[in-house]
C-alpha cells in the first residue's frame, strides 16, 4: 500500500491564487521528489530535494524538505490555468533506496 | 531525445485475451520500471529491471502478468489472460542509475488499457 499521505486530495482555486500542498510519511525519506501529471500523460519531475531543511525553487514552484525527513511541501505562486493536473510527491524508502513510493496525488483545478 | 516511448497509447480488449504493452526506454538508461495507475490504488510499481535483469517483481499482481527486457532498448509487459480488473493506465519509466542525484525517473505517456 501507499506509504506517503498527500493533502489535500483536491483543490479548486482561482487563477492568480497561491497553492500549498504537503506530503507526510511515517517513515524517514532521504530524498523527496515532486511530480506533475498532465491529463493523458505520464508524471514529469518538477523538483527534487536531497537534504533535510532544503528549500528549492523552480520558477513559481517552491518545495521544502522537512527537517524531520518525514514531510515535504510544495507551493505554487500566482497559479495559471496550465497548472491544472495531479501533483505527486515521491521518495525512495531509506531501507530500499531502489524503488520510488508515490503519494496519492493532489488534483489541482484552476479556474480562469 | 525522444523520451520513453510506450505503445500502444490505448488498448481495448476482451476478457480472456492476451495483451502486450511495449516500452522503449531512454537510450543509456540502465533502469526500467513498470507502473500501474488506477483511481483506487494510485501509482503502483509492478516490476523493475537493472541492465535488463528483473530485480524486483513483488508488485506484479499475479501469475497472469509477466515482463521481459530482452535488450537495453525494449521491454514488454504481458497480461494473459486479461480480466476487467486489469483496466488501468500502465506506465513505463526509465532512469540512469539510482545514485542520490538520479532519482528523477522519466515516464512514458502510458498505455490506457480497457478490458471489457
Amino acid at each position: 500500500g501507499q506509504q506517503l499521505n498527500q493533502s489535500p486530495q483536491s483543490m479548486f482555486i482561482q487563477e492568480g491564487e497561491d497553492v500549498s500542498m504537503n506530503c507526510t510519511s511515517s517513515s524517514i525519506f532521504n530524498t523527496w521528489l515532486w511530480y506533475k501529471q498532465d491529463p493523458g500523460e505520464g508524471p514529469v519531475l518538477l523538483i527534487a530535494l536531497y537534504k533535510a531543511g532544503e528549500l528549492t525553487s523552480n520558477g513559481r514552484l517552491t518545495a521544502q524538505f522537512g527537517i524531520t525527513r518525514k514531510d515535504s511541501f510544495l507551493n505554487i505562486s500566482a497559479s495559471i490555468p496550465s497548472d491544472v493536473g495531479i501533483y505527486f510527491c515521491a521518495g525512495p524508502k531509506e531501507t530500499s533506496g531502489s524503488r520510488l513510493t508515490f503519494g496519492e496525488g493532489t488534483q489541482l483545478t484552476v479556474n480562469p | 531525445d525522444a523520451g520513453v516511448i510506450q505503445s500502444p497509447r490505448h488498448e481495448v480488449t476482451e476478457m480472456g485475451q492476451e495483451v502486450t504493452l511495449r516500452c522503449k526506454p531512454i537510450s543509456g538508461h540502465d533502469y526500467l520500471f513498470w507502473y500501474r495507475q488506477t483511481m483506487m490504488r494510485g501509482l503502483e510499481l509492478l516490476i523493475y529491471f537493472n541492465n535488463n535483469v528483473p530485480i524486483d517483481d513483488s508488485g506484479m499482481p499475479e501469475d497472469r502478468f509477466s515482463a521481459k527486457m530482452p535488450n537495453a532498448s525494449f521491454s514488454t509487459l504481458k497480461i494473459q489472460p486479461s480480466e476487467p480488473r486489469d483496466s488501468a493506465v500502465y506506465f513505463c519509466a526509465s532512469s540512469f542509475g539510482l545514485l542520490l542525484h538520479n532519482y528523477g525517473y522519466t515516464f512514458g505517456s502510458g498505455t490506457r488499457l480497457t478490458v471489457v
